[in-house]
């Protein structure tokens, strides 16, 4: 069965400081791994994926994220806020053999100037 | 292409009423899936099908139906609608193989009163 935790249900920055939002996961199979962007009443946008390709991977908007099997992470950074980050993120897993998603609960980003 | 739509935006519904919600997709993707997504819960499976005339039941199923009979659509019924169904829904799609990457629509809101 996989599972995934998001260990912040929200997160505070300034705009220009560093962004972490952390994720943890749990899967019997070798994992892809995703990290979506949901801005306010918006749908769901594909920030970035990891499919066992390179362990560091880049995505849209200066995000990137670095699979970490031994910590059984999937931690999501970005060097330098901007008040367009501040939207809610989800972190999401699929081990099967078919695109069957499991999302975390949601890590909420505030910017303030 | 118009992606993941979804119809209505907005549906008001009293207790015990019946309906549909659309969804359809061009991208000729085998897999549609609707989710539910309620605060503090992420997004919950409700109803998923990998092809034409085969669905199957994700982690909330109750008080919803599907069918699938073309590719490219895949309503979601509430029978008898519930104030405990009233959230936000979407539908989303993607090929069975790869990177199991799912495109999402906008989102219907449904109150339930």
């Amino acid at each position: 069965a996989q599972s995934v935790t998001q260990l912040d249900s929200h997160v505070s920055v300034s705009e220009g400081t560093p962004v972490l939002l952390r994720c943890n996961y749990s899967s019997s199979y070798s994992p892809s791994l995703f990290w979506y962007v949901q801005h306010p009443n918006k749908g769901l946008q594909l920030l970035l994926k990891y499919t066992s390709a390179a362990t560091l991977v880049k995505g849209i908007n200066g995000f990137e994220a670095e699979f970490k099997k031994s910590e059984t992470s999937f931690h999501l950074t970005k060097p330098s806020a901007h008040m367009s980050d501040a939207a809610e993120y989800f972190c999401v897993v699929s081990d099967q053999g078919y695109s069957t998603l499991t999302f975390g609960k949601g890590t909420m980003l505030l910017v303030s100037p | 292409n118009a992606g993941v739509t979804q119809t209505p935006k907005f549906q008001v519904l009293k207790t015990g009423q019946s309906m549909t919600l659309q969804c359809a997709q061009d991208m000729n993707h085998e897999y549609m899936s609707w989710y539910r997504q309620d605060p503090g819960m992420g997004l919950r499976l409700i109803h998923y099908s990998v092809g034409a005339g085969i669905t199957d039941q994700g982690e909330v199923p109750n008080g919803y139906n599907v069918s699938r009979s073309t590719t490219e659509d895949f309503p979601l019924r509430l029978l008898s609608a519930a104030p405990s169904q009233t959230s936000v829904y979407f539908c989303a799609s993607s090929y069975l193989s790869g990177t199991y990457e799912q495109y999402f629509g906008p989102g219907t809101r449904l109150t339930v009163t």
